[in-house]
């Protein structure tokens, strides 16, 4: 199984550019996750989907968007790349909400100068 | 909005000491799980605490849940290389479909 599967793995961007950060499970996971972490610090809740055609918003959804068309997808896309978007982003996916483990990607470092 | 505290933030350990990480949170959690980020990776589930006052142990590792499970606890005995990594616990509320993250424990181990 090759689980949740995240790319690119390293992104520049410049300001004001936009790109869609993509994630794909084989798990046939409902529920999937977009999670951000600066530098030194946790992980923040961006977007989450528990289920095709459903997403809502997590903590810092500000500057991004989310669709999810099918149960394996759940892409990320950042419509005006800003310096504060520089950071890790996860994307992570689990069966069932609450008492199911996450499985996370690689991740893609994003640097936006 | 929930928020979930871990310290301390940074722990530096001689090999074969012990030490603990505490996690608490603003409110009530129906369950809490512990994950570990080597450097430069990503998070791993270690494990998941699901009872008031439960205590669950992988080897080294002995996990607590708070009796109000507000709280949680993670002591590795015996520290090695091999336990450099970030910790993070992560919460839920009941019936919730967001897992919120401490702020995480980052464990160097000094030979």
């Amino acid at each position: 199984n090759a689980g949740v599967t995240q790319t690119p793995k390293f992104r520049i961007l410049k300001i004001g550019q936009s790109m869609t950060l993509q994630c794909t499970q084989d798990m046939n996971h409902n529920y999937m996750y977009w999670y951000r972490q600066d530098p030194g610090m946790g992980l923040k809740l961006i977007y989450y989907s528990v289920g095709a055609g459903i997403t809502d918003k997590g903590e810092v959804p500000n500057g991004y968007n989310v669709s999810r068309s099918t149960t394996e997808d759940f892409p990320l896309r950042l419509e005006l790349a800003a310096p504060s978007q520089t950071s890790v982003y996860f994307c992570a996916s689990r069966r069932e909400s609450s008492s199911e483990k996450l499985f996370f990607g690689s991740g893609t470092q994003l640097s936006v100068l | 909005g929930q928020q979930v505290m871990q310290i301390p933030q940074y722990q530096h350990v001689q090999e074969g000491e012990d030490f603990t990480t505490y996690c608490n949170s603003s409110t009530t959690l129906s369950n809490i799980q512990w994950y570990k980020q080597r450097p430069g990776g990503h998070p791993v589930f270690l494990i998941q605490l699901v009872k008031s006052g439960e205590v669950k142990k992988q080897k080294r590792l002995t996990f607590q849940f708070g009796e109000a499970k507000k709280n949680s606890s993670l002591h590795i005995t015996a520290t090695q290389t091999t336990d450099v990594g970030t910790y993070f616990c992560a919460g839920s509320r009941a019936a919730g479909n967001k897992l919120t993250f401490g702020g995480g424990t980052r464990v160097l181990v000094k030979p």
